[in-house]
């Protein structure tokens, strides 16, 4: 089955700098990968996601790149503010069912 | 409904006891799924139903672990004989196509096995 590893586990950024988070995943026919947010207590949301047929995808502050090659995709989030402050998740699937999803990213904004 | 609803949102039980937690996912969702995450865990896929297709249950830890979903709807997840190892928050999560789109989660249900 598909395995997604996430890094790093923790992220500590300044206020206005930019976060990344990286995932790899083992299964070279996941073709969807999307990213989750959740807020401390609550459920996660749907951020941005990215199919294979694209290498890039953006929304305001956030984008998204995927290297099918080397089997990566990253979260970039720039301008960090407070409220980006939560627990990132990526996930990979083959479009059909059953996403995979990494460990987590605990991203703390400093202001 | 507007969105996916899960009770309930807490649930204390004893070891050893059964429990059922529901889901009812938002309407003409066709695929719904269960997941599990523990206290500073990721999310651990436990099962996943798909209009009236046999549900893949591949990720279910146990035989006491157990999932229905009624006319294509809500569905329950029963925990039977609960350890204190089954604590956790079940999410669950509909689709209204097989993993396009991305899932739409529910708040959880936060389950404690004391």
């Amino acid at each position: 089955g598909e395995n997604v590893e996430q890094h790093p586990s923790t992220l500590s950024v300044q206020e206005g700098d930019s976060a990344v988070i990286k995932c790899t995943y083992s299964d070279s026919a996941s073709n969807y990968f999307p990213w989750y947010k959740q807020e401390l207590g609550k459920r996660p949301q749907l951020i941005i996601d990215i199919r294979s047929n694209v290498g890039e995808k953006k929304d305001q502050r956030i984008a998204v790149t995927l290297n099918k090659t080397a089997k990566h995709f990253s979260l970039h989030i720039t301008e960090t503010q407070p409220e980006d402050s939560a627990v990132y998740f990526c996930a990979a699937s083959r479009g059909d069912y059953k996403l995979s999803f990494g460990a987590g990213t605990t991203v703390t904004v400093r202001a | 409904g507007a969105g996916v609803s899960q009770s309930p949102s807490n649930k204390v039980t004893e070891k050893g006891k059964d429990v059922e937690l529901r889901c009812d996912p938002i309407s003409g969702h066709t695929a719904l799924y269960w997941y599990r995450q523990s206290l500073g865990q990721g999310l651990e896929f436990l099962i996943y139903f798909q209009g009236n297709s046999a549900p893949d249950k591949s990720g279910l830890p146990s035989d006491r672990f157990s999932a229905e979903r009624t006319g294509g709807s809500v569905s329950t997840l029963t925990i039977q004989r609960t350890q204190q190892e089954d604590s956790a928050v079940y999410l669950c999560a509909s689709s209204l196509v097989e993993g396009e789109g991305g899932y739409t989660f529910g708040s959880g249900t936060r389950l404690t096995v004391v």
